[in-house]
């Protein structure tokens, strides 16, 4: 099947800084990609949908000023944590669509001390 | 909110078939089911899809009640590596959301 890419794998960062987490296809163009978040035991949260050449369309109760989305190519999606806080310490989970199938990456771990 | 109902947690064998139930009673037409796993601290990975048919992968089968209001996931023969959450989804569209899931645990 596809292959979807995540980098960094994990990251630890300090309170207030950003921090940018990219997602790939690696063997496919994805004109959609998604991004997900999941807290310790529950279950994969949507945040947003990323579209190639536009705005990212997202959740409700997601800020959009806080999780920055950019879809600038069909192989990559990047979202940028402004100002990170300790509450958004999480596992972020992107997936991208090739012939109707969703490939998720294997996630970046973002501790904020 | 999520429109399947699975056990939150499930015990099997090594060797053993694992069985397990999801239900999604007000799945529509077109909507198609999807299983996912996820193994801890991984990204989801695709097992198995179906319409109305009983489907059958490598990995699994999937059987779809005619009513189309629940579905069985079966892993034929179990192994310590299938300890995973696997989710159960319904959808049309390409935007997955996913419930709870049920935590598999492989017995040795």
């Amino acid at each position: 099947g596809a292959v979807v890419s995540q980098h960094p794998s994990w990251v630890i960062c300090k309170s207030g800084t950003s921090v940018k987490i990219e997602c790939r296809s690696l063997d496919f163009q994805a004109t959609t990609m998604f991004w997900y978040r999941q807290f310790p035991k529950q279950s994969l949260m949507l945040m947003a949908t990323s579209n190639e050449g536009s705005k990212a369309t997202y959740e409700q109760g997601v800020e959009k000023d806080k999780f920055l989305i950019n879809h600038a190519s069909l192989t990559l999606s990047t979202l940028t944590v402004t100002s990170a806080h300790p509450e958004d310490s999480s596992f972020y989970i992107c997936s991208a669509i090739d012939f109707n199938e969703q490939f998720f990456g294997p996630g970046t771990r973002l501790t904020v001390l | 909110d999520a429109k399947t109902t699975q056990p939150t947690s499930m015990d099997c064998a090594e060797g053993r078939a694992a069985n397990l139930p999801c239900n999604h009673s007000t799945i529509s037409g077109n909507e198609y089911v999807y299983w996912y796993r996820q193994i801890h601290s991984q990204g989801p990975q695709y097992i198995i899809h179906g319409l109305k048919n009983n489907e059958t992968n490598e990995m699994a089968s999937l059987i779809i009640t005619e009513d189309r209001k629940s579905s069985t996931l079966i892993l034929p023969h179990a192994t310590l590596r299938d300890t995973a959450v696997y989710y159960c989804i319904v959808h049309r569209d390409d935007k997955i959301i996913f419930g709870k899931g049920t935590r598999l645990h492989i017995l040795p």
